[in-house]
């Protein structure tokens, strides 16, 4: 596609409640991040892909996260027994190779979770 | 760790002038790279300008620019002749060269006066 697309937009998840987030970034792209962005606050790192492989999930805040890429294109971002602190938007990004050096980042618009 | 501090919560300007916005870091790393981000309220982080540290040109994209002082580690961004549309969260975000992780500052919520 031509921009990095996240779906849902919007979710209001009851406490306790399992959600999943989709991220498809652009084709071709080899690395795929996810942040968390709390109200007021910027991003903070939760995990990143260089195709299917995660290679750093340090950020995910307790292992009621979980995050995979089986096929090396989408991706989904599990939050399991969701709690009122997940509330967030949650970003997805993507870069054309795996390097940092000169890798430009593009960002989705991000899923906004909230939990009740 | 690296870090990036947004002293300024929040700043406004007259439309048509021209408004500066502060970043500082700390590293110990020598290769690194520095991004301004735009997020308006669709919360799609826009990216404006990115400076290679290596580089001691201040990077320019039209009515930006940045002021980059290495040895201060300081990496603000000027905004000349605003506009309505420049209205939104402005964050700064440092990545370092063998990291792919950015490392965000708090953003600065800037406020354009029509």
């Amino acid at each position: 596609g031509a921009g990095v697309s996240q779906s849902p937009r919007y979710k209001v998840a009851k406490r306790g409640q399992d959600v999943a987030l989709r991220c498809d970034p652009i084709s071709g792209h080899v690395s795929l991040f996810w942040y968390q962005q709390a109200l007021g606050q910027g991003p903070e790192f939760l995990t990143y892909f260089q195709n299917e492989a995660q290679l750093d999930k340090s950020g995910l805040p307790s292992d009621r996260f979980f995050a995979e890429r089986p096929e090396g294109s989408v991706s989904t971002l599990k939050i399991q027994r969701t709690q009122q602190e997940d509330s967030a938007v949650y970003l997805c990004a993507s870069s054309l190779w795996s390097g940092p050096s000169g890798n430009t980042i593009y960002f989705g618009e991000g899923s906004w979770l909230t939990v009740v | 760790a690296q870090t990036v501090t947004q002293s300024q919560p929040e700043m406004s300007v007259q439309e048509a002038e021209t408004v500066t916005l502060s970043c500082t870091y700390d590293t110990s790393e020598s290769d690194y790279y520095l991004f301004w981000y735009k997020q308006p309220p669709s919360r799609q982080m826009i990216l404006v300008i990115r400076q290679e540290a290596y580089k001691q040109q201040n990077a320019t994209e039209n009515r930006f620019s940045v002021n980059f002082q290495k040895a201060a580690k300081s990496f603000s961004l000027k905004i000349s002749d605003s506009q309505l549309g420049d209205a939104a969260m402005y964050f700064c975000a440092y990545r370092g060269d063998s990291n792919y992780q950015l490392i965000w500052g708090a953003g600065t919520k800037l406020i354009i006066k029509p």
